[in-house]
């Protein structure tokens, strides 16, 4: 298995800022992904966070929005950009493969947007 | 039509009961299915996971998996009140479960004491 920790569990940002979510694992993962789960509804996924490249996003995500970093094999940060009440959502980080033989999720980030 | 179909409940059965959860989809492309329980402002804890059509137990819970119908259910026998949480079946096109995953909108099950 995989222990997933996320930082922050929570904020209450103001509307044009941005925030940074930090995504880490406790052992070394081929793959990381970004949800979100909007307030009474399931998970969607944002964008597939590559090690050393680009990550991939899912339509209806686009970079400058949604910009992510996995510098290494344990670590991702997703950066939601220039917020809006609409972004208010909890924010997931899910980790699998390498040491962890499914995919294995984080506690979330509970966003508010003002 | 939405991928994965899932009752969004709730669900309320008293303890002792068994538990039959399901979901349908429509994408014949999937082959790894999974089941997690999410406890209200927590993250998905994963219960389950199964490759290919059948069964597979372990100790309250059975995941059945039938392909051929699309059809994916968890049973849940001797229910308990710490059973009492969002029940989402996640599904993949990977042989792993370590690619995209497509979630139903969840199950909310309510068990009283």
């Amino acid at each position: 298995s995989a222990v997933i920790s996320q930082k922050p569990s929570r904020d209450i940002c103001q509307r044009g800022t941005s925030l940074t979510i930090q995504c880490q694992v406790d052992s070394q993962v081929t793959m990381m992904f970004w949800y979100r789960q909007q307030p009474g509804q399931s998970l969607t996924l944002i964008a597939t966070a590559n090690q050393g490249s680009e990550a991939t996003y899912e339509s209806g995500f686009v970079i400058d929005k949604f910009p992510i970093s996995r510098p290494n094999l344990t670590f991702s940060t997703l950066t939601v950009s220039n917020m809006s009440p609409e972004d208010s959502s909890i924010y997931l980080c899910s980790a699998g493969g390498g040491t962890a033989d499914t995919q294995y999720f984080g506690p979330g980030t509970r966003l508010t947007v003002l | 039509q939405k991928e994965v179909e899932q009752d969004p409940g709730p669900l309320s059965v008293p303890e002792g009961a068994i538990v039959s959860l399901n979901c349908t989809y429509s994408n014949s492309a999937f082959q790894y299915f999974m089941w997690y329980r999410q406890y209200s402002r927590k993250g998905p804890e994963l219960l389950m996971y199964t490759y290919s059509s059948g069964n597979k137990e372990d100790g309250r819970f059975t995941a059945q998996v039938d392909k051929s119908s699309k059809y994916i259910s968890l049973f849940i026998r001797d229910s308990q009140p710490s059973d009492s949480a969002t029940y989402l079946c996640a599904m993949s096109e990977s042989s792993t479960g370590f690619q995209k995953l497509v979630f139903g909108t969840g199950t909310r099950l309510l068990v009283s004491p």
